[in-house]
């Protein structure tokens, strides 16, 4: 079964310096989104991305993070200072529409 | 109003047993109502998902009841086994699909033999 893949599956950074979290999405999807999960706390939405462009983000999604789909198969997101509060999983998700989309296994962020 | 409320947060059901998980939500713009099955260090994983059409879906032992008038709907896990123990999620999307999923906020199911 097709899978979403995401690395690091765990990524220590220091407050204040720059993340790249990176996810590849099944192949013939053309709906791509991050989501996070504070621990023990709900899946919640940071963005989503269609044809080559942002189609909606929440605010937490502010300016200090961005999205891209640099090749046409990966799929980053970039955390340009982080925070203790970004501390969190991220889950990159993929579709063919907007419904039942498939959630990688997560990277685990950690802000020290 | 973009909340999806949902309860219990921890539930222990006996193997065998019927598990039900609850949700209710406000926007009436909503329009898909999925579940998700969470176990440790994994994402998410769609379990059953159901339109506002219909009352009921049912796949193998999972069922979801749908009430639109009462804008609630709940998860049923017949037959529960040790292997369905995991967190569970609620969510809505509406617009067609033009809005991201909102997720509850998980329920924790053990089922002890």
């Amino acid at each position: 079964e097709p899978e979403v893949t995401q690395t690091p599956s765990h990524q220590v950074t220091q407050m204040g310096q720059e993340v790249i979290l990176r996810c590849v999405p099944i192949s013939n999807h053309l709906y791509f989104y991050w989501y996070r999960q504070i621990l023990g706390q709900k899946v919640e939405f940071l963005v989503s991305f269609y044809n080559n462009e942002i189609s909606e983000k929440s605010e937490i999604f502010d300016d200090q993070f961005s999205v891209e789909r640099p090749d046409g198969s990966n799929f980053t997101l970039k955390i340009r200072s982080t925070k203790l509060e970004d501390s969190a999983m991220y889950f990159c998700a993929s579709g063919t529409d907007f419904y039942g989309y498939t959630f990688g296994s997560g990277t685990r962020l950690t802000v020290v | 109003q973009q909340q999806v409320k949902q309860s219990p947060q921890s539930l222990i059901v006996q193997k065998g047993g019927i598990s039900i998980i609850n949700c209710a939500y406000e926007n009436t713009a909503f329009d898909y109502f999925p579940w998700y099955q969470q176990f440790p260090g994994k994402g998410p994983a769609l379990l059953i998902a159901i339109r506002p059409d219909v009352s009921e879906k049912k796949e193998g032992r999972f069922t979801i009841s749908f009430n639109k008038s009462a804008k609630q709907f709940s998860l049923h896990i017949m037959d529960s086994q040790p292997g369905d123990s995991a967190t569970y999620f609620c969510a809505a999307s509406g617009d067609s699909g033009n809005t991201p999923l909102v997720f509850g906020k998980g329920t924790r199911l053990s089922v002890i033999a």
